[in-house]
């Protein structure tokens, strides 16, 4: 079955610096690839998404680029501020799955002062 | 994006006891899902809420431990039954609307289970 794997499962940045986290994925049908962000105590929450008949998607300091050919995807967060600290999960899904999400592990991402 | 909440937002149960988590959604969605997330990891399905119809459970997941309701397009509930420390997570549920595979969550309930 399909499988995403996500690293590094804990990222420390300095403020103000760039954040990459990178998932691959193994099923080639995927099509839909959304991140989410998980602050402690809440639920995640949908921070960006992609589909594959795009190669990068951006929204202000946040962007996601896909390569489809070696099956990954990654998340860059620009100009990091301490509000990004959080929880970060990448999923993988196909048409026919019934909107079904294959979840990574998910990173922990620190930013320091 | 609709806006989701949860009852309740976390509980103390003692074992052997059932915990019924309610999901109401402020609009019609097509699909809801229920998540388990362990303390520390990743998200895992346990079943999709069908409306007028039996949920569909993932592998590993009983109906009987996990019996779930949707009586309407807004509205679901998760019954955690027998309950053991095992149990003890957080209960997510999720929406899609609108032929998207876009899924958004509620605030999670915590459950602690001594």
């Amino acid at each position: 079955g399909e499988n995403v794997e996500q690293h590094p499962s804990t990222l420390s940045v300095q403020e103000g610096d760039s954040a990459v986290i990178k998932c691959t994925y193994s099923d080639s049908a995927s099509n839909y690839f959304p991140w989410y962000k998980q602050e402690l105590g809440k639920g995640p929450q949908l921070i960006i998404d992609i589909r594959s008949n795009v190669g990068e998607k951006k929204d202000q300091r946040i962007a996601v680029t896909l390569n489809k050919t070696a099956k990954h995807f990654s998340l860059h967060i620009t100009e990091t501020q301490p509000e990004d600290s959080a929880v970060y999960f990448c999923a993988a899904s196909k048409v026919d799955s019934n909107y079904q999400l294959i979840w990574g592990a998910g990173t922990k991402l620190i930013i320091k002062p | 994006s609709a806006v989701i909440s949860q009852k309740p937002s976390r509980d103390i149960c003692q074992r052997g006891t059932s915990l019924t988590i309610q999901c109401q959604v402020d609009s019609q969605v097509t699909m809801m899902f229920w998540y388990r997330q362990q303390p520390g990891q990743s998200l895992t399905l346990i079943a999709t809420a069908n409306q007028g119809s039996e949920a569909t459970y993932e592998s590993g997941f009983v109906i009987d431990k996990f019996p779930i309701s949707r009586p309407n397009l807004t509205f679901s509930t998760l019954t955690v039954s027998n309950m053991s420390p095992e149990d003890s997570s957080i209960y997510l549920c999720s929406v899609a609307t609108g032929g998207s595979e876009t899924q958004y969550f509620g605030p999670g309930t915590r459950l602690l289970v001594l």
